[in-house]
């Protein structure tokens, strides 16, 4: 089966940086995405990693690693209006697989 | 400017009504799904399609429907709405597996009483 796992929570302080995690057992998955979704909302695409390695994008930066089965999200920066939560995604055979998803909480 | 548009936003119907989400993307994506999302948990994949006249059910047993008659339109039935089905339903389409993500509705709220 396909499973990606999250923390469920974390909590940081306004300007922090906040590394979130995910790590998956799956076969066929060719990449991750990474979304976000503030309560009540729908979600809203984040980045994707196609391949091994580090994609940034403004403050929000997201690594893979296939040969390890893991990547992250990584938030600098923060600010409150980053409170949300953080979904993995991985995209296998026209499907994607969403992951338990972790809250972040932004402390000032 | 939305480009997935959900109806209605929130409903509230008694147990044994039919209801219909509808769903509709001026993208012109083959790829359209449903999710199921209950307060503060994962999406569950209910329903997909490739494209027209292609539908699939996902990951999470649903008693519901889907048609796909248009590229643009992807409705969602509940023949007899029960409490278990309130939830919230979340419509996406997508063009390219991965690189673009999926675009998401707003959603709609369904309460059974």
């Amino acid at each position: 089966g396909q499973s990606l796992e999250q923390p469920s929570e974390v909590t940081a302080v306004e300007g922090a940086i906040v590394q979130i995690n995910c790590t998956y057992q799956t076969s066929g998955f060719y990449g991750l995405s990474w979304y976000q979704q503030h309560d009540g909302g729908a979600p809203t695409f984040l980045s994707y990693n196609g391949l091994d390695g580090l994609e940034e994008t403004g403050r929000f930066s997201s690594f893979l690693s296939r040969s390890d089965s893991y990547g992250y999200l990584l938030l600098q920066e923060l600010q409150m209006k980053d409170s949300a939560s953080y979904f993995c995604v991985g995209p296998s055979f026209n499907k994607f697989y969403f992951g338990s998803g972790t809250k972040l909480n932004v402390k000032p | 400017e939305a480009d997935i548009y959900q109806t209605p936003r929130y409903l509230v119907i008694g147990t044994g009504k039919k209801i219909t989400l509808e769903c509709s993307q001026t993208m012109g994506h083959d790829k359209m799904y449903w999710y199921q999302q209950d307060p503060g948990m994962e999406l569950h994949l209910i329903h997909y399609s490739y494209g027209v006249n292609s539908t699939e059910k996902g990951d999470l047993s649903s008693e519901s429907t889907v048609s796909r008659i248009r590229t643009e339109h992807f409705p969602l039935t509940l023949e007899s709405a029960r409490p278990s089905h309130t939830s919230q339903y979340l419509c996406a389409s997508s063009e390219y597996e991965g690189q673009y993500g999926y675009t998401f509705g707003s959603g709609t709220r369904l309460t059974v009483v």
